[in-house]
């Protein structure tokens, strides 16, 4: 395993529900990112978390809301959501706070559906 | 606009075999490219990594190569086992600007035995 544990691996969710997704790195990494995963579409970058703070937001919309209270834990708090935010969410974690310089480790993903 | 293309979407061979994947970019300036490995229900796991100076690169059965002139590289799996049938992810990072990576959509591998 690569060090990166998320939960739940599915979920399953109405529009009006609110769920968190979790993620913990047992790396001693000081960076963590979300990304999501659509079929037949390259991975997007959610979120960037650099020594816990906040260091990217691309575009992505608010019923999306992350945390990152230390260092090794990530949560993504979810409300709201339509349909087509069913998709693999996952989370890494990386040695610095790069992610175009430094190596990321993926967790398993959560595989959520929107209903 | 900076993006990555893989070629082919999707392939299928038999085990013992030779495969080439491709990855084709226009972002630049160039910094680095990656090759990633995900296999159905995981996440992915970085196989290489290349610079601008570095043509190839090998880690095991997996070989790397890279052209930065005409902005190609390959990644070769040499004498394919069933474990390789995964989706290989090409992505490639700026040196300037966005230094959010550009992500390839994969190549789905399926190796029959």
């Amino acid at each position: 395993e690569t060090g990166v544990t998320q939960t739940p691996r599915h979920l399953v969710m109405g529009m009006t529900n609110k769920k968190s997704l979790k993620c913990e790195q047992h790396l001693g990494h000081n960076a963590m990112y979300w990304y999501k995963q659509s079929a037949k579409k390259p991975l997007e970058l959610m979120f960037v978390y650099s020594l816990e703070e906040r260091v990217e937001n691309n575009s992505v919309p608010s019923r999306f809301s992350p945390e990152c209270p230390n260092s090794s834990h990530l949560f993504l708090h979810l409300h709201t959501l339509q349909p087509e935010d069913s998709a693999l969410y996952l989370c890494a974690s990386s040695q610095g706070g790069s992610p175009r310089r430094d190596t990321q480790y993926f967790g398993p993903g959560t595989r959520l559906t929107v209903l | 606009k900076n993006q990555v293309e893989q070629s082919p979407q999707s392939l299928i061979i038999l085990e013992g075999k030779n495969c080439t994947l491709q990855c084709n970019y226009t972002v630049s300036p160039f910094s680095n490219l990656r090759w990633y490995k995900q296999d159905t229900g995981r996440g992915p796991v970085s196989l290489t990594i290349m610079t601008f100076s570095e043509n190839t690169k090998s880690n095991g059965r997996y070989t790397a190569t890279l052209d930065a002139d005409t902005k190609q590289s390959s990644l070769h799996i040499t004498a394919s086992q069933l474990s390789d049938s995964a989706s290989y992810i090409c992505v490639v990072s700026a040196s300037g600007g966005s230094y959010i990576p550009t992500f390839g959509r994969g190549t789905s591998l399926i190796v029959h035995p």
